[in-house]
């Protein structure tokens, strides 16, 4: 059974800290995203890699970072956390080629106070 | 630009009755359609998709979505609607350059009445 997994379901920070969110997938893909889901605007996406130590920006890149050091593993880095990344953080990974399905992780609800 | 509109934020439909939810998708070429549906605490469900062929595309738990070009739509509906259905569906289309990249629509949360 395929799987993407996020290292945290539920997460509380503190604005300024440095904040890393894990993703996990074991299909061998190349392709990892990450979305921010938010009430009204749905998915949009931050980062997204085709590749190890590949990346692009996605639509709302300002205050990320990612890193793609092995091919199973994606994060997300806020370098410095603020009240208007609270969010819900999904990450994906779609098979090569995109007319098939994309799996998503079960997504990391951060809060930042 | 690729987008991807969902008119309607909310929805309440009764038990048993029909359903249907809109989407309107903005693209240069032949889009690669999806809806998704994200029950409250669950990960997102793919529930069907369109990529070529015939336009009336069916799905799981009894959905099917028609793709009309000319009106550059991708509407969900289901005849008869369960309480089990109340989620927040999301419409997305593929972008172009083969990444597996997706442009989601705003989502629309269906509430059911008993």
């Amino acid at each position: 059974d395929v799987k993407v997994t996020q290292s945290s379901r539920y997460l509380v920070k503190r604005t300024g800290e440095k904040v890393f969110l894990e993703c996990v997938q074991d299909m061998d893909h190349e392709n990892m995203f990450w979305y921010r889901q938010d009430p009204g605007l749905g998915l949009r996406l931050i980062y997204f890699s085709y590749d190890v130590k590949m990346k692009e920006k996605g639509d709302i890149p300002e205050g990320y970072s990612v890193s793609r050091e092995k091919k199973e593993r994606f994060s997300l880095i806020l370098e410095s956390a603020s009240t208007n990344q609270t969010s819900m953080y999904l990450c994906a990974s779609p098979p090569p080629g995109s007319t098939d399905t994309q799996y998503f992780g079960p997504g990391t609800r951060l809060t930042v106070l | 630009a690729q987008s991807v509109t969902q008119p309607d934020i909310h929805i309440t439909v009764s038990e048993g009755a029909s359903l249907e939810l809109r989407c309107n998708y903005s693209y240069g070429a032949t889009p690669y359609l999806f809806w998704y549906v994200q029950s409250p605490g669950q990960g997102l469900q793919l529930l069907l998709k369109y990529f070529s062929g015939d336009t009336l595309v069916q799905g799981i738990k009894g959905f099917e979505a028609e793709f009309k070009r000319s009106q550059s739509s991708f509407n969900l509906r289901k005849p008869s609607v369960h309480w089990s259905d109340a989620a927040e569906y999301f419409c997305a289309v593929g972008a172009p350059g083969n990444t597996g990249k997706l442009i989601f629509g705003q989502g629309t949360t269906l509430q059911v009445k008993p």
